[in-house]
C-alpha cells in the first residue's frame, strides 16, 4: 500500500520568497506524481506532474523527482499572496491494472503581503 | 478550462437515511472516481469506475456504497444505509484516460449525517 507524506505541514513566508515543499512515498514502481493546489471549499486543482528522474519547469513551479530516494519536492518562486493554499501531492499507483492517486495529507501555505 | 459539477453542495440527513451524491465530469471523459476527505484529515480514494463498471474499490468503499452512471447521466455515489462516520466532504474526478493522466476534481460535497 502506497504512502504519501508531506512536509512541513504549514509554512508562513513573505510575498516573493521562494517556498519548497516536500513529498516522500513509498513505491518506487509509482507512475506520475503529481501537485495540486486547493483552496479552502473548493476541489483540488492541477498545478504540475513529473515522472522521471530529474525537475520540470513550468512558469514560476520547478518539480525535482529523485526516484531512488522516493522524493519529489515542489518549488515556487516569487512567491504571491494569491498562492495561499494547501497542497497536495498525489502519486498515482497502478493496481492489477487500475490507476488511483493515493494522496498526502498536505502543505498549509499562507503568503503574506 | 474543464469543469467537474457536484450536486448539492452541503446535504444533512438523519442516520439511517439513504444519500445519492451527483457528479456532472468533463464531458468527453470516460474515468470517473470518488475520494472522500474528512476535515482536517487526508483525501481518500473511494473508487475509481469505467464503462459502467467498478474497477477498484477501497476497504472505505464499504457495502452500503454503490456507484453508476445509467446512460451517460450524472455519475453517482449512493449510501444506503448512511452511518454518522460517513460525514465528510466526498469529491468526485474524471479523467480522459487511464494512467497518469490529470484528474479534474469537482468542488465537492459536503455530507452530515446526524
Amino acid at each position: 500500500q502506497e504512502k504519501v507524506q508531506q512536509s512541513p505541514e504549514s509554512l508562513i513566508v513573505p510575498e516573493g520568497a521562494m517556498v519548497s515543499l516536500n513529498c516522500s512515498f513509498s513505491d518506487s514502481a509509482s507512475q506520475s506524481i503529481w501537485w495540486y493546489q486547493q483552496h479552502p471549499g473548493k476541489g483540488p486543482k492541477a498545478l504540475i506532474s513529473i515522472f522521471s528522474n530529474g525537475n520540470k519547469k513550468e512558469g514560476r513551479l520547478t518539480v525535482y523527482l529523485n526516484r531512488a530516494s522516493l522524493h519529489v519536492s515542489l518549488h515556487i518562486k516569487d512567491s504571491q499572496p494569491s498562492d495561499s493554499a494547501v497542497y497536495l501531492c498525489a502519486v498515482s499507483t497502478i493496481n492489477t491494472g487500475n490507476y488511483k492517486y493515493v494522496f498526502g495529507a498536505g502543505t498549509r501555505l499562507k503568503v503574506i503581503a | 478550462g474543464p469543469k467537474v459539477l457536484q450536486i448539492p453542495s452541503h446535504q444533512i440527513i438523519d442516520m439511517g437515511q439513504m444519500v445519492t451524491l451527483n457528479c456532472d465530469p468533463v464531458s468527453n471523459h470516460l474515468y470517473f472516481y470518488w475520494y472522500k476527505q474528512i476535515l482536517g484529515q487526508q483525501m481518500e480514494f473511494l473508487v475509481n469506475f469505467y464503462n459502467g463498471k467498478v474497477m477498484e474499490k477501497s476497504k472505505l468503499f464499504k457495502d452500503q456504497f454503490s456507484v453508476e452512471r445509467p446512460d451517460g447521466s450524472y455519475f453517482t455515489l449512493k449510501i444506503q444505509p448512511t452511518a454518522l462516520e460517513d460525514s465528510a466532504v466526498y469529491f468526485c474526478a474524471s479523467s480522459s484516460d487511464w494512467g497518469s493522466y490529470e484528474q479534474y476534481f469537482g468542488p465537492g460535497t459536503r455530507l452530515t449525517v446526524l
